[in-house]
C-alpha cells in the first residue's frame, strides 16, 4: 500500500521568510511518481511538479525548489522569500503510474504568509 | 498541460436529490479520475473512468451512489445520488497527461456541493 505523510498541518511565516514543507512517502514499488500541488483559497488544485523515482536531481523553479531523497523517502518543498500569494494548502501525492495512475494524497499543509 | 472544465462550479442541493457534474477536457485522454474533498480534508479517489468500460470504484464508494459515465475520450460525468449533508464536498475530476505528457495529472476547478 502507498502512503504519504505530511506531518506539518499548519505553518505561518512572515513575508520574505524561507519555508520548507515536508513530505515523507511509503511505497513498495520501484517505479513511482511524486507530485506537489497547491490549492489556493479558490479551491482549484494547481500542479507544481512531478518527479519520478529514478530522478533524484533536485529541481529549482524560481522561488520554488524540491529536494528528493530516496534514502529517507522524502520529497520536500522549499519556498524562498515567501510572498502573501503563496498562502494556500499544499499537497504532496504519490502514484505508481502505468495502468493504475491514481494519486494517494497526504493530508496537506496550510501555509499562511503574513505581510 | 490539459485544460479541464467542470460544470457546475458550485451548487446547493436539498437532501434526497441528485446532481450530475460534468467534466470536459480539451484533449483526448485515456483515464479520467473523480476525487472528493470533504471540508478541511485531503482528496480521496472515488473512481477511475476509462472510455468504453465500466468505472472502477475505490473502497467505500459504490456505483449506485456515484454513477459515472464516460461516453468519449474528452468527457465524463459523475452523479451524486440521493444526497445527504455528508456529501457536501468539492468534487474534482482529473486527467493524466494530455498532449502526450504521461504521468502528469491535472485537475479541474472543482464543483463545490452543499447539501442542506
Amino acid at each position: 500500500a502507498q502512503k504519504v505523510t505530511q506531518a506539518q498541518t499548519e505553518i505561518s511565516v512572515v513575508e520574505k521568510e524561507d519555508v520548507t514543507l515536508d513530505c515523507v512517502y511509503e511505497t513498495r514499488d520501484t517505479t513511482y511518481y511524486l507530485f506537489w500541488y497547491k490549492q489556493p483559497p479558490s479551491g482549484e488544485l494547481v500542479f507544481l511538479i512531478r518527479r519520478n523515482s529514478f530522478d533524484e536531481q533536485n529541481e529549482i523553479s524560481g522561488r520554488y525548489s524540491w529536494n528528493f531523497q530516496k534514502s529517507t523517502s522524502s520529497f520536500n518543498f522549499t519556498i524562498t522569500a515567501s510572498q502573501v500569494v503563496d498562502s494556500a494548502v499544499y499537497f504532496c501525492a504519490l502514484t505508481r503510474g502505468g495502468a493504475n495512475s491514481k494519486l494517494t494524497f497526504g493530508k496537506g499543509i496550510t501555509l499562511s504568509v503574513r505581510p | 498541460s490539459a485544460v479541464i472544465s467542470q460544470k457546475p462550479s458550485r451548487d446547493i442541493c436539498q437532501r434526497g436529490t441528485s446532481l450530475t457534474i460534468q467534466c470536459q477536457v480539451d484533449s483526448q485522454v485515456t483515464m479520467m479520475f473523480w476525487y472528493r474533498q470533504q471540508p478541511g480534508q485531503s482528496l480521496t479517489l472515488i473512481a477511475t473512468a476509462n472510455q468504453g468500460s465500466e468505472a472502477t470504484y475505490e473502497s467505500g464508494f459504490v456505483i449506485d451512489k456515484f454513477p459515472i459515465s464516460r461516453p468519449n475520450l474528452t468527457f465524463s460525468t459523475l452523479t451524486v445520488s440521493n444526497m445527504s449533508p455528508e456529501d457536501s464536498s468539492i468534487y474534482l475530476c482529473s486527467v493524466e497527461g494530455g498532449r502526450g505528457r504521461s504521468y502528469e495529472q491535472y485537475f479541474g476547478p472543482g464543483t463545490r456541493l452543499t447539501v442542506t
